[in-house]
């Protein structure tokens, strides 16, 4: 299973908004709404910010927002502040209980 | 508060055997799928398996089946991941991960738990 595939980074200004593609294909993104964000700082462990494409868990501010059409789901970041800097990985059900990760993004705040 | 510890980092030597565990607390352990990542140094997370600590089900990503094996202790709360015979390749750090009900996405994670094989 391949992994799916995000742009290696992305930067932008604080107040800014920056939006991370993850692009797999209709055996994973394209085939289920279990699309899924997370952010990890150095470090440390992975935290969740979006499920099901375009859900929040508690604590998550409302300035990170999901999508999908077809085989890519996408993650905006508005108002981008310091604190936003980080990897963000994308994750989808694969069926057959298994999930497959994408590369991986570093947003970089300028 | 839910809450999963992994066990402390680890160096073996090729061919050594090792467990690493993953002790959850906060919330009903039998009930919730855990799954095992692994994380490569600068790459992206890999989904290794889950199990079921109620009845010990087990799935696998084919790309681990039979490198590895997962497990869960109901009683202990605990779950494990463990090798019979490390492999250089295995260095990375790996992290244990609650299932959300319905096993949709992965709500809370363990800090993880770094292995080193070096000869």
């Amino acid at each position: 299973q391949s992994a799916l595939t995000q742009p290696r980074s992305v930067s932008g200004s604080p107040g800014q908004s920056v939006t991370i593609s993850c692009t797999g294909t209709t055996n994973d993104v394209g085939g289920y709404k279990y699309v899924f964000w997370y952010q990890q700082h150095p470090g440390k462990a992975p935290q969740l910010i979006l499920y099901d494409v375009t859900e929040r868990p508690s604590g998550v501010p409302d300035r990170f927002s999901g999508s999908k059409s077809g085989n890519t789901a996408s993650l905006t970041i508005s108002r981008l502040q310091a604190e936003d800097e980080a990897d963000y990985f994308c994750c989808s059900y694969a069926g057959s209980f298994t999930f497959v990760f994408g590369t991986g993004t570093k947003v970089t705040v300028l | 508060e839910v809450l999963l510890v992994q066990s402390g980092a680890e160096v073996k030597k090729p061919g050594e055997s090792l467990r690493i565990s993953c002790m959850a607390s906060g919330y009903r352990f039998a009930e919730y799928w855990v799954a095992w990542v692994r994380q490569k140094p600068g790459m992206s997370p890999e989904f290794m398996g889950v199990v079921y600590p109620d009845d010990s089900d087990t799935k696998y990503s084919p790309s681990f089946q039979g490198q590895v094996t997962i497990s869960a202790h109901r009683s202990l709360r605990s779950a494990s991941l463990q090798w019979d015979s490390l492999k250089t390749s295995d260095t990375a750090t790996y992290y244990c991960a609650r299932g959300s009900e319905g096993l949709d996405y992965f709500d809370y994670w363990g800090q993880g738990t770094q292995v080193t094989v070096s000869s």
